[in-house]
């Protein structure tokens, strides 16, 4: 089955940890996002990658960073410097030509204590 | 810059009754639209999309939407719901060369027996 995982559901880490969410897809999609969502505002774009090896920050890439090694792979890691970490994040992929039409996977929940 | 108004924060339908969810985009050349679904806890799931020709789509679970240029609108709408339809509900835009999708804040729907 395609499509895309994230790993864990749920994450709980002290605050001042450093954190990093999976995000990988088995669609064969070129661009992959990341989105962090809170209540009644919505997706908020964090990064984006639309190659390997390259990607752009978003609206509210502070506090954030990503790598983007292998086509199928994008984490995006929750630095300590994110001074309200504690979201519903959303990873996203689409392919070359399809006008944005993106595919979700399933979300983490991190609670930052 | 684009932006997509949901102008609708919460919507409640009996069982049965029929839905519309509004959706306004703000860019002027012909975008591209996209209504997803997200239950709680889950990622989003593409309902129906918008490229170009027939203004009426048509998308799973029984929705369709109409684009109408001279009101920059995308509305959703189904004849009859079910309990199972309550959910948020995003409409979102891109356009020609836009590496990004820009989303509305969401429309919550409850559904009463």
């Amino acid at each position: 089955d395609g499509g895309i995982t994230q790993s864990p559901k749920y994450l709980f880490r002290k605050e001042g940890q450093n954190v990093t969410l999976s995000c990988e897809q088995n669609l064969n999609h070129d661009a992959m996002y990341w989105y962090r969502q809170d209540p009644g505002q919505g997706l908020r774009l964090i990064y984006y990658s639309q190659i390997v090896n390259d990607f752009q920050k978003g609206d509210i890439a502070e506090g954030y960073s990503v790598s983007r090694e292998k086509k199928e792979s994008f984490p995006l890691t929750v630095t300590s410097a994110q001074k309200n970490p504690t979201a519903f994040y959303l990873c996203a992929s689409s392919a070359s030509g399809t006008r944005n039409e993106q595919f979700f996977g399933p979300g983490t929940r991190l609670t930052v204590l | 810059a684009q932006s997509v108004t949901q102008p609708d924060i919460h919507i409640t339908v009996s069982e049965g009754a029929s839905l519309e969810l509004r959706c306004n985009y703000s860019y002027g050349a012909t975008p591209y639209l996209f209504w997803y679904v997200q239950s709680p806890g889950q990622g989003l799931q593409l309902l129906l999309k918008y490229f170009s020709g027939d203004t009426l789509v048509q998308g799973i679970k029984g929705f369709e939407a109409e684009f109408k240029r001279s009101q920059s609108s995308f509305n959703l709408r189904k004849p009859s719901v079910h309990w199972s339809d309550a959910a948020e509900y995003f409409c979102a835009s891109s356009n020609f060369g836009n590496e990004k999708l820009t989303f509305g804040t969401g429309t919550r729907l409850t559904i009463i027996p």
